[in-house]
């Protein structure tokens, strides 16, 4: 099956620092990409839906510029946590959508980020 | 909003027996609805997909029915292994374009 790649899996970094979180289609294109987050033992929560060449569509409740997301191209979409502070904790997953596909989303393997 | 549960929220089983996930979602209107499992500290795999207008999917082992009148869809596991422990997310699509609604899953453990 199709892979996504994200990058990378663990992260750990000082409060008021930025991190970057890459996610790669590795052998298809996907015009869309979507970030998540995931609570311990909780669903994941849409963040925001990316798509390539346009401005992210931030879910409500979502600071954009917290979370600063950016498609460049149909393989990558990133996401950067600007000024993290430990409340930003969490594993952040994302999923690539098949480019004329059946609706059918890939999933990465997470990154789990820890605020210190 | 769509509401998506997932119950029960944990489950053990002996090996062999059959597995029985229940997901409910509060609006109809769906475009599909996805079944996905997650290992520990990992991402999400995909296990059916059943569009709106299917009544369910097959795929070895697994089952999943879907009636959007009732807001409920069910995942059959058949003659569960060990490997089969994980944590079973039921995700409503929303729109066309993909968005899902996740529930917060069902953890399972077969034991050997």
């Amino acid at each position: 099956g199709a892979v996504v790649s994200q990058h990378p899996s663990r992260v750990i970094c000082k409060s008021g620092t930025s991190v970057k979180i890459e996610c790669r289609s590795l052998d298809f294109q996907a015009t869309t990409m979507f970030w998540y987050r995931q609570f311990p033992k909780k669903s994941l929560m849409l963040m925001a839906t990316s798509n390539e060449g346009s401005k992210a569509t931030y879910e409500q409740g979502v600071e954009k510029d917290k979370f600063l997301i950016n498609h460049a191209s149909l393989t990558l979409s990133t996401l950067t946590v600007t000024s993290a502070h430990p409340e930003d904790s969490s594993f952040y997953i994302c999923s690539a959508r098949v480019q004329g596909g059946k609706n059918i989303q890939y999933f990465g393997a997470g990154t789990r980020l820890s605020v210190l | 909003k769509q509401e998506v549960t997932q119950i029960p929220a944990a489950l053990s089983v002996p090996e062999g027996e059959n597995l029985v996930l229940n997901c409910s979602f509060t609006d109809s209107a769906i475009y599909n609805l996805q079944w996905f499992r997650q290992d520990p500290g990992k991402g999400l795999t995909s296990l059916l997909l059943i569009q709106s207008s299917q009544r369910e999917q097959t795929s070895g082992r697994l089952n999943a029915s879907l009636d959007k009148s009732s807001g409920r869809s069910t995942l059959y596991i058949a003659a569960s292994q060990p490997g089969d422990s994980a944590t079973y997310l039921c995700a409503v699509g929303t729109d066309s374009w993909g968005k899902l609604q996740f529930g917060a899953g069902t953890q399972v453990v077969v034991t050997p």
